[in-house]
């Protein structure tokens, strides 16, 4: 069945080092991809989605392409910030269900 | 209200007691979701409901778990007879339309402890 895996964390970064969270899924056919976040004491929130292979979905400075020969969703953004401290979640939809399959979540922690 | 809403924000249970957890979802979204969030695992789909369609209740662990739409708006996730692994976040989200496209609006959970 469909499945979707991230890296463990946490991740701890400085501010303004470059950040990488791997995710990779398994899945038939050609799925929808996001990455959610979470920030503390918030609900989780959409960052950023694509929708077919190649696309790139961007948001506040964060970027990830749908890579299908990998099967690889990775959220990167080339500064981060003591604000970007918080859960990233990668999941995965199809347009014929309703419901989303998420990742276990990677938590980011940026010290000044 | 603004958001999606949910209450309590924390509930602690004894073991062998039943519980309610009630969403508010945004005015006006066809679709809403249940999903739980254990320590060390990824946001588990519990349930969906969508307008007046039959709800898709695949992912509920259990027959102790149900839940209910009312009026096509509020949501209450009924556990009965709780144990000690229903222990977790328990997060209710809801979309304009259906579909995964659509973007998921979550509220700030549940926290369950089940003693």
């Amino acid at each position: 069945g469909d499945s979707v895996t991230q890296m463990e964390g946490p991740v701890t970064l400085s501010e303004e080092a470059f950040l990488t969270i791997n995710c990779t899924y398994t899945a038939t056919g050609y799925p929808s991809l996001f990455w959610y976040v979470q920030y503390p004491g918030e609900g989780l929130q959409l960052l950023l989605k694509a929708t077919k292979a190649d696309d790139k979905g961007s948001n506040k400075g964060f970027e990830a392409t749908y890579r299908k020969e990998t099967t690889s969703f990775h959220l990167e953004k080339g500064s981060v910030q003591v604000s970007d401290s918080a859960v990233y979640f990668c999941a995965l939809g199809r347009q014929v269900t309703d419901k989303l399959i998420f990742g276990t979540g990677t938590r980011l922690q940026v010290f000044p | 209200g603004a958001g999606v809403s949910q209450s309590p924000s924390n509930k602690v249970t004894e073991k062998g007691k039943d519980v309610e957890l009630r969403c508010d979802p945004i005015s006006g979204h066809t679709a809403l979701y249940w999903y739980r969030q254990s320590l060390g695992q990824g946001l588990e789909f519990l349930i969906y409901f969508q307008g007046n369609s039959a709800p898709d209740k695949s992912g509920l662990p259990s027959d102790r778990f149900s839940a209910e739409r009312t009026g096509g708006s509020v949501s209450t996730l009924t556990i009965q007879r709780t144990q000690q692994e229903d222990s977790a976040v328990y997060l209710c989200a809801s979309s304009r339309l259906r579909g995964t496209n659509e973007k998921l609006f979550f509220g700030s959970g549940t926290q369950l402890s089940v003693l």
